[in-house]
């Protein structure tokens, strides 16, 4: 059964210092896998999608990678502000289905 | 922009009471699913439908239905609600095939009493 794994579980950072969300998977079958961030209390909104073909994606500040033989993705934030604050969260596909794994998630902190 | 609606933010019911929470997608995607998150255990998944009238169980479907009558439409109904059915409800959608991105809508926040 996939197993998808996230450290640290939580971080705090001051304003404006780069970082590296991790994100580790145990079935390197994977279709695709996706960030997410979720806020307190409310849905989780998309931040990327990378293809098990693709080894990176970015958008904006945020640059992430898979590495499928190591079982690895890093979700990296440039120039972190505090409205990055927030749970992030990385999820795989069940084998066969549709629906998704979930990690267990990242509450980052940034301090102004 | 997909847009995906939930029709409640917060929702407070009793115990025995029949639950109704809906969820709307507006991209015509034919997968829909139903989570549920609590702290510590995170996502799981309650219910998929990957076309109308039709639906699959997920990891954890007891005590819950789900109606799929319209392609941007998926209910996800608690027959008879529990305490233990207290928690954070999430509905996703996304296209046919399974590479494609998953979108979830803001939540609907469900206490029993």
């Amino acid at each position: 059964k996939q197993e998808v794994t996230q450290i640290p579980a939580a971080l705090s950072v001051p304003e404006g210092e780069n970082l590296v969300l991790n994100c580790s998977f145990t079935d390197s079958a994977i279709y695709n896998l996706q960030w997410f961030r979720q806020d307190p209390g409310k849905g989780l909104t998309s931040l990327l999608l990378i293809q098990s073909s693709q080894r990176e994606q970015t958008s904006g500040r945020l640059n992430a990678s898979l590495d499928k033989s190591s079982g690895r993705s890093t979700l990296y934030i440039a120039a972190s502000q505090p409205g990055d604050s927030a749970t992030y969260l990385c999820a795989v596909p069940k084998r066969g289905a549709n629906n998704l794994f979930f990690g267990t998630g990242t509450r980052l902190t940034v301090i102004p | 922009d997909v847009k995906v609606t939930q029709s409640s933010r917060y929702l407070v019911k009793r115990t025995g009471e029949k639950v109704f929470l809906e969820c709307v997608q507006d991209m015509d995607h034919e997968n829909m699913f139903w989570y549920r998150q609590d702290p510590g255990l995170g996502l799981r998944l309650i219910y998929f439908s990957y076309d109308v009238k039709m639906k699959e169980k997920g990891d954890i479907p007891e005590g819950y239905s789900v109606s799929r009558e319209k392609k941007e439409r998926f209910s996800l109904i608690l027959e008879s609600a529990s305490t233990n059915q207290t928690s954070m409800y999430l509905c996703a959608s996304n296209r046919g095939a399974r590479v494609y991105e998953q979108y979830f809508g803001p939540g609907t926040r469900l206490t029993v009493t």
